[in-house]
């Protein structure tokens, strides 16, 4: 059973451009969370989606940032027109249910860069 | 709100020696709590949760932790470590209130030297 896949594993943009990161739950798993890590920093909270559903963006930022988890394909994390405080490793999990106690599984994380 | 406070930025012990990381928790009730390890480049591996039952409790790796609800503490312990534990190691605790994103402590980088 293969764990959750993040790709890009990098991705460097420059000022102004977008960045799309894709998230593939584990098998099974229907509820998806994305994390922000920035530089010596633990994790924060952004979003957590069920296909075709946000069911809680308090984290993310007011601008730039959208999420989406299709019914068909990854959840897409897409910031547009990025600055250099983007730069961040931004980590998707997975978890088969939406109850507290299931256990959220993690991807390796996109390090973003803006150059 | 919550919040989570690991005291410890980095920590360096020996091999074979004995491993306590510390974790403090704001909370209202009763938390749900958790320990992730996060080796280098790579995503996060749950160690071991808590939520209700046994204040202690074992996970993988020969890792154990304690709730402590009077100290608000959640601290993690190995008797012995070894150098493959070298890693950051993150506690968090649940949103609660139905809700169940998670709230990651500034995590703890740990050193095993020889």
């Amino acid at each position: 059973n293969a764990g959750v896949m993040q790709n890009p594993r990098h991705l460097v943009r420059r000022r102004g451009q977008e960045a799309r990161l894709r998230c593939s739950p584990m098998k099974g798993h229907s509820h998806v969370y994305w994390y922000r890590q920035l530089p010596e920093e633990g994790l924060k909270f952004m979003v957590y989606l069920q296909k075709e559903n946000i069911i809680d963006e308090s984290g993310m930022p007011k601008e730039r940032f959208s999420a989406e988890f299709p019914k068909e394909g990854p959840s897409i994390l897409r910031i547009q027109q990025v600055v250099r405080g983007d730069s961040a490793a931004y980590f998707c999990a997975s978890s088969r249910s939406g109850s507290p106690t299931d256990e959220q599984f993690f991807g390796p994380g996109t390090r973003l860069t803006v150059l | 709100a919550q919040s989570v406070t690991q005291p410890d930025i980095h920590i360096t012990v020996s091999e074979g020696a004995s491993l306590e990381l510390r974790c403090n928790y704001s909370y209202g009730a009763t938390p749900y709590l958790f320990w992730y390890v996060q080796s280098p480049g790579q995503g996060l591996q749950l160690l071991l949760k808590y939520f209700s039952g046994d204040t202690l409790v074992q996970g993988i790796k020969g890792f154990e932790a304690e709730f402590k609800r009077s100290q608000s503490s959640f601290n993690l312990r190995k008797p012995s470590v070894h150098w493959s534990d070298a890693a950051e190691y993150f506690c968090a605790v649940g949103a609660g209130n139905g809700a169940n994103n998670l709230f990651f402590g500034t995590g703890t980088r740990l050193t095993v030297i020889p």
